[in-house]
C-alpha cells in the first residue's frame, strides 16, 4: 500500500477553471503539507495541518483553499486557475513524535499544467 | 529568517567518483538538518539526517556530517554509480510547528 497517495498524478486544465488534489496517507501520523515545486525543483511549502487544524499558512493567494476532512486527508482546492499555478504539487505527513519527528514523507506528485 | 544554501547545479560526475554538495544553514536556534533525494518522476524521500552538533548521518554510502561551527551539512560519497542520478535537497527543521525549510535543490547527474 501507498503510504502518500495523491490523484490525480496529471492534471491539464484551462485558464479559469477550478480544480481539486486529494490527499491520503495511511501512516498515522498526525501533520500533513502542501508543497508546491516550481520548473526549476525549488520546493515551498503552502500549509500545513495537524489533527485537522490549519498550523502553517504561508503566502498563498486566497484562490488556494485546503480542507481537512480527517488527520488523514488534505485535499487542495485551486480557484480560478492562472498560468502561474502550473507546478508539480506534492503532499506530505509526519508524526509529531518519535524518531521520526520532523521527517517528511512524500507523495509522488500532481502534475498541474494550466493552459 | 532561518534559511538553507546549497549549492546550484547540476553536477556531473563520472562513475566511481567523489561527490560532495555544500550546504549551509543560518544559525539560529538548534535545527535538525537533513539530506533528502528525489528520483525522476518520484516524490522527495529522506536520505539521512542529524539532530545535533557533530552528529553523522549516514545511508546507501552516503555521508553528512552537523558541524555547528562552520553550520554546513556537506553531503558526501566515496563512489557514485549512475543509479545516484537524481535532485539532492538539504533541509531544516526550523522549530515552531513542523515548519522544515528546503534549499534550492542540486541536481546531479553520473555517467558511466
Amino acid at each position: 500500500d501507498t503510504a502518500v497517495s495523491q490523484t490525480p498524478k496529471y492534471l491539464v486544465t484551462q485558464m479559469g477553471n477550478d480544480k481539486s488534489i486529494k490527499c491520503e496517507q495511511n501512516l498515522g501520523h498526525d501533520t500533513m503539507y502542501w508543497y508546491k515545486q516550481d520548473s526549476k525543483k525549488f520546493l515551498k511549502i503552502m500549509f500545513s495541518y495537524n489533527n485537522k487544524e490549519l498550523i502553517i499558512n504561508e503566502t498563498v493567494p486566497n484562490r488556494f483553499s485546503p480542507k481537512s476532512p480527517d488527520k488523514a486527508h488534505l485535499n487542495l482546492h485551486i480557484n480560478s486557475l492562472e498560468l502561474g499555478d502550473s507546478a508539480v504539487y506534492f503532499c506530505a505527513s509526519s508524526p509529531n513524535g518519535g524518531s521520526g519527528a520532523n521527517v517528511l514523507t512524500f507523495g509522488a506528485g500532481s502534475r498541474l499544467t494550466v493552459l | 529568517g532561518d534559511s538553507v544554501t546549497q549549492m546550484e547545479g547540476p553536477v556531473t560526475l563520472s562513475e566511481e567518483a567523489f561527490l560532495t554538495i555544500n550546504c549551509t544553514y543560518t544559525a539560529t536556534g538548534y535545527p535538525s538538518l537533513f539530506w533528502y533525494v528525489q528520483y525522476p518522476g518520484e516524490g522527495l524521500q529522506l536520505l539521512l539526517k542529524a539532530t545535533k552538533a557533530d552528529d553523522k548521518g549516514s545511508n546507501k554510502g552516503f555521508e553528512a556530517t552537523y558541524r555547528k561551527e562552520t553550520t554546513s551539512f556537506h553531503l558526501e560519497k566515496g563512489s557514485v554509480q549512475v543509479s545516484d542520478s537524481a535532485v539532492y535537497f538539504c533541509a531544516r527543521y526550523s522549530g515552531g510547528y513542523q515548519k522544515v525549510t528546503f534549499g534550492i535543490g542540486t541536481k546531479l547527474q553520473v555517467i558511466p
